[in-house]
């Protein structure tokens, strides 16, 4: 069973700290991976995606993808009260059989003002 | 420069009768996915569709629901002879190709009574 695992929070920081939301996956086949955010009663938009071990920086956003340790993360920094929202992972993998798409649960961030 | 347009957004329908959601995708993009999410729970992967093809349909129920993506005119996500539990949000979203970001839809609030 391929798997994506977020801790489900809350994670609670204080305004101006940085964020650090963490995902595992199982499927070592995985080749792309994704990071949205969902308000509450809304629907995900996309905020980094990453293809390549390494870091992805964009704005306030950091995306960091280490695929030996099958390990996906994301950093916000000088977090706003606006980021308060669940953070979903994404990974998925086209190479292979189906059951390639697979979404975490989501962590649910909130940034205290 | 319109994003994934769903309809309606809304619906309401009595156990038993049909609900037939409607996903037409960005300008572009040939590939459609669809998720269904309950309240406080995460995402999750119904079916994977191209134009005129089902990719990986391996988290759709085996029963009263089907999905299909035509030549012309939006996908469709059908669900026959509705139950309670089906009662939910469903989003769908579109990409420029397989393992790609993906953009989704406002959803569709499905409630059953």
């Amino acid at each position: 069973q391929k798997e994506v695992e977020q801790n489900s929070g809350p994670l609670s920081v204080p305004e101006g700290a940085i964020a650090s939301l963490n995902c595992t996956y199982s499927d070592r086949g995985s080749q792309s991976f994704f990071w949205y955010r969902q308000y509450s009663g809304k629907s995900p938009e996309l905020i980094m995606s990453i293809y390549s071990n390494g870091d992805k920086e964009d704005g306030r956003f950091t995306a960091q993808l280490n695929k030996a340790s099958q390990y996906v993360s994301l950093l916000i920094r000088d977090s706003q009260p606006s980021d308060s929202a669940t953070y979903l992972c994404d990974a998925e993998n086209y190479g292979g059989s189906q059951g390639n798409l697979i979404f975490g649960k989501g962590t649910k961030l909130s940034v205290k003002p | 420069n319109a994003g994934v347009m769903q309809n309606p957004r809304h619906l309401v329908r009595r156990r038993g009768q049909e609900a037939r959601l409607r996903c037409s995708p960005m300008k572009g993009h040939s590939h459609v996915y669809w998720y269904r999410q309950l309240p406080e729970e995460g995402l999750k992967f119904m079916v994977y569709l191209q134009k005129e093809n089902i990719i990986d349909e391996s988290g759709m129920p085996k029963e009263r629901f089907s999905a299909e993506f035509p030549k012309e005119g939006p996908s469709i996500l059908r669900i026959q002879q509705v139950v309670r539990g089906d009662s939910a949000a469903y989003f769908c979203a579109s990409s420029i190709q397989g393992g790609h970001e993906q953009y989704f839809g406002p959803g569709t609030r499905l409630t059953v009574t």
